[in-house]
């Protein structure tokens, strides 16, 4: 079945710092993926997504690709806030009814 | 509008206890979820409803029920719970032909 791996966490960084978070995913077809954020104590809300091979998301100054030859859709951002410390969740579409299929999640710590 | 509510944010049973997770969300969604978040699992699908007197399993779905009677509403029921139902809940919604699924804050259970 369908599945998406993420690097273990917690990715700890400072103030400024470039973040690189990896994910991978194994499909068949053309699914779709999203990178969710969970912030401490909330539900998860969408932070950006692509749909098709190539195309890129972006949002609050993250970025992620949807690279077909390589399964993969890292997420990035040039330089992280403190504000951006949550658990960042990797995920795909790829049947009906928009079944979302979850990595384990990755916890970001962002200190001053 | 108030998106996608839960209730309660916390709870604790002993175990073979029932009690019902409430779930609403007033954006007319057709599509409803629920998830289990497990640490450092991700998150698992248990049921879902793609409209009104229609639901079907997910990944997860031994030891829970569910019925959705209303567009806005879609309870879970646990019958018997147990030890390995403490998680974190998770109702989702989104509309027909959309791909970004809109989260409430979650319930924590434990069962002791």
């Amino acid at each position: 079945g369908d599945s998406v791996t993420q690097m273990e966490g917690p990715v700890t960084l400072s103030e400024e710092a470039f973040l690189t978070i990896n994910c991978t995913y194994t499909a068949t077809g053309y699914p779709s993926l999203f990178w969710y954020v969970q912030y401490p104590g909330e539900g998860l809300q969408l932070l950006l997504k692509a749909t098709k091979a190539d195309d890129k998301g972006s949002n609050k100054g993250f970025e992620a690709t949807y690279r077909k030859e390589t399964t993969s859709f890292h997420l990035e951002k040039g330089s992280v806030q403190v504000s951006d410390s949550a658990v960042y969740f990797c995920a795909l579409v790829n049947t009906g009814f928009q079944k979302l299929v979850f990595g384990t999640g990755t916890r970001l710590l962002v200190s001053p | 509008n108030a998106g996608v509510t839960q209730t309660p944010k916390f709870r604790i049973l002993k175990i073979g206890q029932s009690m019902t997770l409430q779930c609403a969300q007033d954006m007319n969604h057709n599509y409803m979820y629920w998830y289990r978040q497990d640490p450092g699992m991700g998150l698992k699908l248990i049921y879902y409803s793609v409209g009104a007197g229609i639901t079907d399993k997910g990944e997860v779905p031994n030891g829970y029920n569910v019925s959705r009677s209303t567009t806005e509403d879609f309870p879970l029921r646990l019958e018997l719970a147990a030890p390995s139902q403490t998680s974190v809940y998770f109702c989702a919604s989104t509309p027909q032909g959309a791909d970004t699924q809109y989260f409430g804050p979650g319930t924590r259970l434990t069962v002791l």
